[in-house]
Formats: C-alpha cells, structure tokens, sequence
C-alpha cells in the first residue's frame, strides 16, 4: 500500500488567495483526519471525518476553514481566504477505527502564506 | 478540555545514558499511543497501549500506561544517536478508540556522542 498521500508537497501563496489541499486515504481506513503543526501550537487536530461523514470540526479554526470527503479514497481542505498566519504543516492521517485508532500519517503539505 | 502534557519538552542526552519521558492527560481514556517524527518529516506510530497497566518494548525503547494516574512513561535504554527525534503522546478526544487523537506537544531528544 502507498500509504497516506497529501499533494502538494509544499504550497507557497500570496495572502487573500484561494489554498486547496488535498489527501488519498490508505484503502480500507474507514476514518481520516486533518491536523495542522506549528512551532507555537503543536500538533491541532482540525476536523475528522468518519465513513466520509464529518464528526467533529471543533477544531476548525475560522469560517475560512473547510473540508470535504466526497468520497472514501479523497479529502480536501481548503482554506479562503488564506492569511498569513494559516503558514504551518498540514498533515493529513486515516485509521480503520476498529483497529484501536492508531493513524497513519501523511508526508503533510508545508504551506506558507505570504 | 483534554490536556495532554509530555515532560520535558527538550532532552539533550549522552549516547548511552538512560532516561524517561513523561506523558500525563486528563480524561479517562484507557488507551494512549506514541509517536516519532525526525525534523521535516512525517509522524510514525511507535506504541499503541491499550490498557492500563500496558507495556510494550521495542529495541531501546520501552513504553508503559498507568491509566489511573492518567500516565504514559516512554523509557529510553542506552541511547544512541538514531533515536535523535521528536516524540509524542496522544489520546483519543472521545476516551475511546475512535482515533480522534489530541498530541502532546512533544518532547525533541537530542542524542550527543
């Protein structure tokens, strides 16, 4: 299996524009998850997503914030308008809950927003 | 709102030595995991306990859950350069084993000759 795979790799805009990220869960994960790591806030988990449905987006930041799971093998988070503090590490994990919930990461997309 | 603590949250060791990371959290969860990320890449899982009491070992690491004092303890034997990484706790948000995990904000271990 290829594992978790998150495009782009790495993603640099101008602030005010439209940022979508994007995340193939492994085949057969029921659950998927989106986290953002920074140096002052750690690891924030943004939303999870469970048999495609969110189930919790507490973590979202602002209304600027949004997800999607169209399907079983596709996410994305978008971000519009992106600001320049949105800069982080956006990584992206899916689990198959029935296996005691550990997660398998992404390479995560680095995003700076200048 | 779920707390999860590591300590220390930076370690510089000498090859060889031994030393413990602590991981406390605040709700009832009976299941913690850990996990390693090298600088500029991603996380890999290490343990997965399941239940308190819980002990798992692999090579010079060794990790333990005590789930009534809500703490993990990840122990490191005779260190050696390679485990030079960031490692951290988490716990299920839920209590559960939904995956929903909230991280500690890790503890950078620096391995010195």
């Amino acid at each position: 299996d290829a594992g978790v795979i998150q495009s782009p790799r790495h993603e640099v805009t101008e602030m005010g524009q439209e940022v979508t990220l994007r995340c193939k869960p492994i085949s057969g994960h029921n659950s998927l998850f989106w986290y953002r790591q920074t140096m002052m806030r750690g690891l924030e988990l943004l939303i999870y997503f469970n048999n495609n449905v969110p189930i919790d987006d507490s973590g979202m930041p602002e209304d600027r914030f949004s997800a999607k799971m169209p399907n079983a093998s596709f996410s994305t988070l978008k971000i519009q308008p992106s600001e320049p503090r949105d800069s982080a590490v956006y990584f992206c994990a899916s689990s198959w809950t029935g296996r005691g919930g550990k997660l398998f990461f992404g390479s995560g997309t680095q995003l700076s927003v200048l | 709102e779920l707390k999860v603590e590591q300590n220390p949250l930076f370690l510089s060791m000498q090859e060889g030595k031994n030393y413990t990371i602590y991981c406390n959290y605040s709700t009832t969860s009976d299941r913690l995991y850990w996990y390693r990320q090298d600088p500029g890449k991603s996380l890999e899982s290490l343990f997965v306990l399941l239940s308190n009491g819980a002990v798992k070992q692999e090579g010079r690491l060794m990790a333990s859950l005590d789930t009534k004092a809500r703490l993990s303890t990840l122990h490191i034997t005779a260190a050696v350069h390679d485990l030079s990484a960031t490692y951290f706790c988490a716990v299920d948000k839920d209590g559960g084993s939904q995956g929903n995990l909230i991280f500690g904000k890790g503890t950078k271990l620096s391995v010195k000759p």
